[in-house]
């Protein structure tokens, strides 16, 4: 089945430097890779996500790039914001199989 | 995400006691989902549902169980043969086949005293 491996597990960066997050999955036919950013306490929130037809999605201060190739895919936040402080998750999935596989998640700390 | 209910917030529960989990949508969604969330780590999958009156285990199924009787309900029962109940249990909804989107309910903390 699939697996999803996410790098670092902690991150912590000056205001208004960016912040990149990583991941990588073993299964070949997924093709759906969102992301989830969660609040302590709160519930998983979908931030953005890419399909394998797509390399590159951006939102704003946020985007995700997507290497098929060598199965990894990436969060970018670009001028960092205290706000953007929390666990930030990735996932892949097989479009249809309806199941997300989660990486373990990455702590990110903006220090003022 | 707002249309997905979690109730209670929190509970506690004695050792050797089963404990139902609510979990409600009205977005009109196929699919639901639990997850179980441990301090410090991801979601792992406890049970999903693509359609009424039908689920299937996840990765970590033993020790709970769920129906799935209508279209806005999946409860979960987390059962005394769960050894290690003590965690924060996330119910998601998605639309099905067409799109993997999950969008998560506000979640329940679940402690066993």
């Amino acid at each position: 089945g699939e697996n999803v491996e996410q790098h670092p597990s902690t991150l912590s960066v000056q205001e208004g430097d960016s912040a990149v997050i990583k991941c990588t999955y073993s299964d070949s036919a997924s093709n759906y890779f969102p992301w989830y950013k969660q609040e302590l306490g709160k519930r998983p929130q979908l931030i953005i996500d890419i399909r394998s037809n797509v390399g590159e999605k951006k939102d704003q201060r946020i985007a995700v790039t997507l290497n098929k190739t060598a199965k990894h895919f990436s969060l970018h936040i670009t001028e960092t914001q205290p706000e953007d402080s929390a666990v930030y998750f990735c996932a892949a999935s097989l479009q249809g199989a309806q199941k997300l596989v989660f990486g373990q998640g990455t702590r990110l700390t903006i220090n003022p | 995400d707002g249309g997905i209910t979690q109730s209670p917030k929190y509970l506690f529960r004695k050792e050797g006691q089963n404990v139902t989990l609510s979990c409600e949508q009205n977005l009109n969604h196929d699919a639901m989902y639990w997850y179980r969330q441990d301090p410090g780590q991801g979601l792992r999958l406890i049970y999903y549902s693509q359609i009424v009156n039908d689920f299937q285990k996840g990765d970590i199924a033993e020790g709970y169980s769920v129906s799935r009787e209508k279209k806005e309900s999946f409860p979960l029962t987390v059962t005394s043969a769960q050894k290690n109940p003590t965690a924060f249990y996330l119910c998601a909804s998605g639309q099905g086949p067409s799109t993997d989107t999950q969008y998560f309910g506000p979640g329940t903390r679940l402690t066993v005293l």
